[in-house]
């Protein structure tokens, strides 16, 4: 099984700062990544889908890059929305993985 | 207004069984390749079982295997997840999710997600 391992595990972040994620896969994966946002009590929230494309409606201040092992999703200038969880998974083969996830707070 | 409803959770003894159904709206169910995500509580998620548009491929993770059984009925609109020999361990949210396959290119992503259906398992 293909393992993604997410750094960091937690971030505290102020409005307005840039951030980035990282996701990193025990083998490649070619572009096939996606990001997800998850807020609690609610379902995940596709963001950007093969590694770079952003998903229709959702803002331009997230972008996602990599290919192969190593992938960042960068939120340009953090709004108050975006405090929540972020979660990676790989399409590239089954069973389909997920990050441990990279839960955003308040600084 | 696309949509995803869960239903068929609940409190279940171990060893029993349990049947998840999942009915979908608002978009072309048969240009969708649907799958089972779960996630225990105040943990991350775990993919479990996806099926293709006309049922020909059916995958599971290694720890439903033999257990879970996922079908679909596009007449219906509807996705199932028939779980039987229920463990502790497969408590969770249960979210049916859809992943856009239209003509046959299918998105490297899940487009679409329910609010899920808890399962507890527990004597």
């Amino acid at each position: 099984d293909i393992q993604l391992t997410q750094s960091p595990s937690f971030l505290s972040a102020s409005v307005g700062d840039r951030v980035t994620i990282t996701c990193r896969a025990s083998q490649g994966i070619s572009s096939y990544l996606a990001w997800y946002q998850q807020k609690p009590g609610k379902a995940p929230k596709l963001l950007i889908y093969a590694a770079s494309t952003l998903q229709s409606g959702v803002p331009s201040r997230f972008s996602g890059s990599g290919s192969g092992t190593e992938f960042t999703l960068t939120i340009s200038s953090l709004q108050p929305e975006d405090f929540a969880t972020y979660c990676c998974q790989q399409l590239n083969s089954y069973p389909y993985t997920f990050g441990q996830g990279t839960k955003l707070e308040i600084k | 207004e696309v949509q995803l409803v869960e239903s068929g959770g609940g409190l279940v003894q171990p060893g029993r069984s349990l049947r998840l159904s999942c009915a979908a709206s608002g978009f072309t169910f048969d240009d969708y390749a649907m799958h089972w995500v779960r996630q225990p509580p105040g943990k991350g998620l775990e993919w479990v079982s996806g099926i293709s548009w006309n049922s020909y491929t059916i995958v599971y993770a290694d720890s439903v295997k033999g257990r879970f059984t996922i079908s679909r009925d596009n007449a219906k609109n509807s996705l199932y997840l028939q779980m039987n020999g229920l463990r502790a361990d497969d408590t969770a949210l249960y979210y049916c999710i859809g992943r856009d396959c239209t003509n046959g290119a299918c998105k490297y992503a899940f487009d679409v997600w329910g609010q899920g259906t808890m399962v507890t398992v527990s004597s």
